[in-house]
């Protein structure tokens, strides 16, 4: 089993509306979680941190479910520009807080 | 700031050739890291620098070697190329390594024939 995984996509979204993803985690220890973005042929660029509380960034909110061991994400009213890849983070256990990076959900939205 | 920048962009070798990636940045990080990123899969860790004159092991060091004598950079040798290095290499780098953002160079797109 895959340490992170997502749904590798493509998700086609029409834009305005909502989309949501979730990726899983296997290492029940992880401590801290994030969201990053990837354009095509781009470098990924950090979108949010995921808290346990949950977060709200704009039209981006993440949430955190630790006995089930995902995290989500939601994007609201989609734009054209959200078209990416979407990729989960993980931070690993030991002690140089190295990443663990999911493959990535890719998100089109169409007009 | 130019932020991270990777020279070369692209390159294209021949089996069992040699070559040497550049990274800078000039954030004044400490931390530096090498990843390689494949269809399909994560982000994987080559190696990594938590400062000057540091490196370490992650996750796929094999085949490559790395280097950090000065601070603002981290260079990345692949001793003799081989068709499974082909791939599309990133450097990062963090100012601690409890922060959550690594901040990304563009990349370089490598092809081993």
């Amino acid at each position: 089993r895959k340490e992170v995984e997502q749904d590798p996509g493509p998700f086609n979204v029409p834009e305005g509306a909502t989309v949501a993803f979730n990726c899983t985690y296997s290492n029940s220890a992880s401590q801290s979680f994030f969201w990053y973005r990837q354009d095509c042929r781009k470098e990924p660029k950090l979108l949010m941190s995921v808290y346990s509380s949950g977060n709200e960034d704009g039209r981006f909110t993440a949430q955190l479910n630790r006995a089930s061991q995902y995290i989500s994400l939601l994007i609201r009213d989609s734009k054209l520009s959200d078209s990416a890849t979407y990729l989960c983070v993980v931070n690993g256990i030991d002690s140089n807080y190295q990443l663990i990076w999911g493959a990535g959900t890719k998100l089109i939205i169409k007009p | 700031n130019a932020g991270v920048t990777q020279t070369p962009k692209f390159r294209v070798l021949k089996t069992g050739q040699s070559m040497t990636l550049l990274c800078a940045q000039d954030m004044n990080h400490e931390y530096m890291y090498w990843y390689r990123q494949d269809p399909g899969m994560g982000l994987r860790l080559i190696h990594y620098s938590v400062g000057e004159g540091t490196t370490a092991k992650g996750e796929v060091p094999d085949g490559y070697n790395v280097s950090r004598l000065k601070k603002q950079n981290f260079l990345l040798g692949l001793e003799s190329a081989a068709p499974s290095q082909t791939s599309v290499y990133f450097c990062a780098s963090t100012l601690r390594r409890d922060l959550p953002e690594q901040y990304f160079g563009p990349g370089t797109r490598l092809t081993v024939t």
